[in-house]
């Protein structure tokens, strides 16, 4: 199993500019999840889909950010127009709802707005 | 406003003692408490868990102490190693609808385990 791949691991783009973030999964779990880690808020989440349906998105900042999970292998997010205060890393999850053994993390994307 | 805390930004121990990294939370809605991993350039990876209705669980040299009473947990390493340096992020799970939940993480602490 390749575990969760997230695309792609480093991103700059200039201020004003549209971001998309695309995260694959595993196999086989039904919950997927968009965190995003910064050094003042540490591991927050943004967003949450179960059965490829958003469940909570109340942690996504502003309009400018939007999530879609149009199959069950595939998932976005998408920033725009992307701002200096979006620079961050954020994490994909998936989990097959066992909270015992949680959630397994993507490598992230490493997000800089210059 | 946060739910879960990890008042120690970092932690230094030497090779073969024990580390203690500390977590308390205030929503006693929660349910089962996790601990993760994270090396730098990488996602965090799962730890341990311990259910509301324990007070201990043990993995290998992991340990994982719940005080419900005090809202407070911590996780135990022993002995410590090099290879153990690393960000521990302390997450609670609190149930969203149906048998759904999700994961709120505390801020993490540095351990830096010294030769």
């Amino acid at each position: 199993d390749a575990g969760v791949i997230q695309s792609p691991r480093h991103e700059v783009t200039e201020m004003g500019q549209e971001v998309t973030l695309r995260c694959k999964p595993i196999s086989g779990h039904n919950s997927l999840f968009w965190y995003r880690q910064t050094m003042m808020r540490g591991l927050e989440l943004l967003i949450y889909f179960n059965n490829n349906v958003p469940i909570d998105d109340s942690g996504m900042p502003e309009d400018r950010f939007s999530a879609k999970m149009p199959n069950a292998s595939f998932s976005t997010l998408k920033i725009q127009p992307s701002e200096p205060r979006d620079s961050a890393v954020y994490f994909c999850a998936s989990s097959l709802g066992r909270v015992v053994y949680g959630y397994t993390f993507g490598s992230g994307t490493r997000l800089t707005v210059v | 406003d946060q739910q879960v805390k990890q008042n120690s930004p970092s932690l230094s121990v030497q090779e073969g003692r024990i580390s203690i990294l500390n977590c308390d939370y205030t929503n006693s809605m929660f349910d089962y408490f996790l601990w993760y991993k994270k090396y730098p350039a990488e996602g965090p990876t799962f730890l341990i868990s311990i259910s509301s209705i324990k007070d201990k669980n043990e993995d290998g040299r992991f340990t994982v102490f719940l005080n419900k009473s005090a809202k407070h947990l911590s996780l135990h390493i022993v002995p410590s190693q090099p290879g153990d340096s690393a960000v521990y992020f302390c997450a609670a799970s609190a149930r969203v609808g149906g048998s759904n939940y999700k994961l709120t993480f505390g801020k993490g602490t540095l351990l830096t385990v010294n030769p």
